[in-house]
């Protein structure tokens, strides 16, 4: 079992509509949640992090953590044509100053006019 | 603020051949990390440069050597080049003790025939 575990979709939706990803994971030392955006033949650009377990809401992005579940999710509302890329969760341990992560195969997004 | 800069972009070199990756990381970040992202899969954590030194390293063989410069930037070497090493390289930065930020460069597009 991977240690982190996210469905590659593909996922596709129309313009404006809410849009949930997922991952789950098995680690229970995992404390840093991290949500990262990634177009096609670029680097990763983080987009939501969060510590422990909770809720954070930036804009359109809302990030959530239950860690008893062992699952985070993101939901974007209001999905435009530009949000089509691949999101990637990222998670990393509270392990003194390395800070490894570890990261999911990532959900392709396409959001259609 | 300068942002995360990769070079080259791109690489092709043969099996059995060495490559040399450069990492310059954002300003005012002390910590930089190495990543390797095959197509389709999500990055997987090479090792980690913090002080000059190694700090933390993934499951990869010691033919895969880095350095990091007192002004930060970084190099990723690889060593008996291999047909399975052709992948993106990302070179990420951070800041020690402010938890798990990362924040990506473009990447360097790897090709090994």
């Amino acid at each position: 079992q991977k240690e982190v575990e996210q469905d590659p979709g593909p996922l596709s939706v129309p313009e404006g509509a809410i849009v949930s990803l997922n991952c789950t994971y098995s680690n229970s030392a995992f404390q840093y949640f991290m949500w990262y955006r990634q177009y096609s033949r670029k680097g990763p650009e983080l987009l939501m992090y969060t510590y422990s377990s909770g809720n954070k809401e930036d804009g359109r992005f809302t990030a959530q953590v239950d860690k008893s579940s062992k699952y985070i999710s993101l939901f974007i509302r209001d999905s435009q044509p530009s949000d089509s890329a691949t999101y990637l969760c990222a998670m990393g341990e509270n392990a003194g100053n390395n800070r490894k992560l570890i990261w999911g195969l990532g959900t392709s997004l396409a959001v259609n006019p | 603020e300068t942002g995360v800069t990769q070079s080259p972009t791109h690489l092709i070199k043969t099996r059995g051949q060495q490559v040399t990756l450069r990492c310059s990381s954002q300003s005012g970040h002390n910590t930089v990390s190495w990543y390797q992202q095959a197509l389709g899969q999500g990055p997987q954590f090479i090792f980690q440069y913090y002080r000059e030194e190694e700090n933390g390293r993934g499951n990869f063989p010691p033919r895969f050597s880095g350095l990091q410069f007192p002004n930060y930037s970084s190099e990723l070497n690889v060593n008996a080049l291999e047909l399975d090493d052709s992948a993106l390289y990302l070179c990420a930065s951070s800041m020690a003790g402010t938890g798990y930020e990362q924040y990506f460069g473009p990447g360097t597009r790897l090709t090994v025939t």
